[in-house]
């Protein structure tokens, strides 16, 4: 099935300074989103994006829906230890004319915090 | 993760045993998604249920694996069967409604299959 290209892979930094990491595809999304996922637990819902050309902040998070709705970006400001853990993107796309809620999955980033 | 509840949190199925999964949604919730995640991979989409109804189950295998939300009590996944290719993380996840995708995921059940 499709997957959605996530980068970088993964991740080292030190603490305060600020992450970047992107989720492309080759064909259009409506909706994206951006989740944490750490050792033994589900993903959890960091911000969601409806419309492109969206941008939304989540405390020190920030990301945004593509305008080409083929992409979308997931910003961490200030990073701190807790940050730590594998982020994903997720996205949806129309089907036979309509909306689904069946989520396609990034590859994910493993982001590593020094403190 | 709270309010969704998947049991058990760790199984273990000898080849050829069946597993049972459960999800039980978050209150007020009455949609339903399965997915499974191998190791060091995103998570693969497999079934989504409404109450008595699979709408979308274009990413079961088509064979030993099934699911079902009945009209009370929690939604099961079962693997008959089990083959070592089985063993991965099994996750639940409730919407209140569709349109809506940024739902909420259980802790997941890791099935070992030895």
């Amino acid at each position: 099935g499709q997957q959605l290209n996530q980068s970088p892979q993964s991740m080292f930094i030190q603490e305060g300074e600020d992450v970047s990491m992107n989720c492309t595809s080759s064909s259009i999304f409506n909706t994206w989103l951006w989740y944490k996922q750490e050792p033994g637990e589900g993903p959890v819902l960091l911000i969601a994006l409806y419309k492109a050309g969206e941008l939304t902040s989540n405390g020190r998070l920030t990301a945004q829906f593509g305008i080409t709705r083929k992409d979308s970006f997931l910003n961490i400001s200030a990073s701190i230890p807790s940050d730590v853990g594998i982020y994903f993107c997720a996205g949806t796309q129309l089907e036979n004319g309509g909306a689904t809620n069946k989520l396609i999955f990034g590859t994910g980033t493993l982001l590593a915090v020094q403190p | 993760n709270a309010g969704v509840m998947q049991n058990p949190r760790h199984l273990v199925r000898r080849r050829g045993q069946e597993a049972r999964l459960r999800c039980s949604p978050m209150k007020g919730h009455s949609h339903v998604y399965w997915y499974r995640q191998l190791p060091e991979e995103g998570l693969k989409f497999m079934v989504y249920l409404q109450k008595e109804n699979i709408i979308d189950e274009s990413g079961m295998p088509k064979e030993r694996f099934s699911a079902e939300f009945p009209k009370e009590g929690p939604s099961i996944l079962r693997i008959q069967q089990v083959v070592r290719g089985d063993s991965a993380a099994y996750f639940c996840a409730s919407s209140p409604r569709q349109g809506r995708s940024g739902y909420t995921f259980g802790s997941g059940t890791r099935l070992t299959v030895v």
